[in-house]
């Protein structure tokens, strides 16, 4: 399973698109990339999953460069209510999952 | 709102007692997960059952049991409580065995042990 680092903490202001970035530098040729947001007293939510170059939703994209040794979440014009934990998670399709601590994204008025 | 659903949603007990959390899956879901969150610890994965059967193990503890019953619904039990215990519980569903397919949490059990 691959060891993920991203940022503790970040944050932004309502408005900007704010990019979290998620190294995973020993990530297998079978690994997906997924993110989840978990906001404070909820259960995590998928936001996108990406195995390699671009992935686009309505809530986010996901950006992979061709060596797949990192990831970029990207969300657009963030809003206060986008304050939560982002978690970035690398494996393959039957891999245990791990969430790790998250990055924990503030949004300012 | 995801569609799996977990009873109590708060449950207050003593040190050394016994419990039983309870988790419906997202209509037509096999796989059921189950996940401890507390506040040093960040979101820890214990258990995964797919269609009945135990698929993969995490951190559980010897004192936390599982399973998941023929309608697809599980119950995690936790026995000889301790105080650490004191956790929110999550339950998750997914429609295959693989656990990095998209999971749909339910919305907790706050446990608080005394």
């Amino acid at each position: 399973l691959a060891k993920t680092t991203q940022p503790i903490s970040m944050d932004s202001y309502e408005g900007q698109e704010v990019n979290i970035t998620c190294s995973h530098n020993n990530i297998a040729t079978n690994d997906y990339i997924t993110w989840y947001q978990q906001f404070p007293s909820q259960g995590p939510r998928f936001i996108i999953q990406g195995y390699k170059t671009k992935v686009t939703n309505e809530v986010a994209s996901l950006f992979i460069p061709a060596d797949r040794k990192s990831s970029t979440l990207s969300l657009p014009r963030v809003s206060l209510s986008d304050t939560a934990v982002y978690y970035c998670l690398v494996g393959d399709r039957d891999d245990k999952i791990i969430f790790g601590k998250g990055t924990r994204l503030h949004i300012l008025p | 709102d995801s569609g799996v659903t977990q009873t109590p949603k708060h449950l207050i007990t003593a040190t050394g007692q016994r419990v039983t959390l309870r988790c419906s899956p997202r209509s037509g879901d096999l796989s059921v997960y189950w996940y401890q969150q507390s506040l040093d610890q960040g979101l820890q994965f214990l258990i995964q059952y797919y269609n009945g059967e135990e698929r993969a193990k995490g951190n559980i503890l010897e004192r936390f049991s599982a399973q998941q019953f023929p309608d697809l619904h599980s119950e995690l039990n936790l026995s000889s409580l301790e105080l650490g215990d004191s956790a929110l519980y999550f339950c998750a569903s997914s429609a295959t065995s693989g656990s990095m397919n998209e999971q749909f949490f339910g919305p907790g059990t706050r446990l608080t042990v005394l």
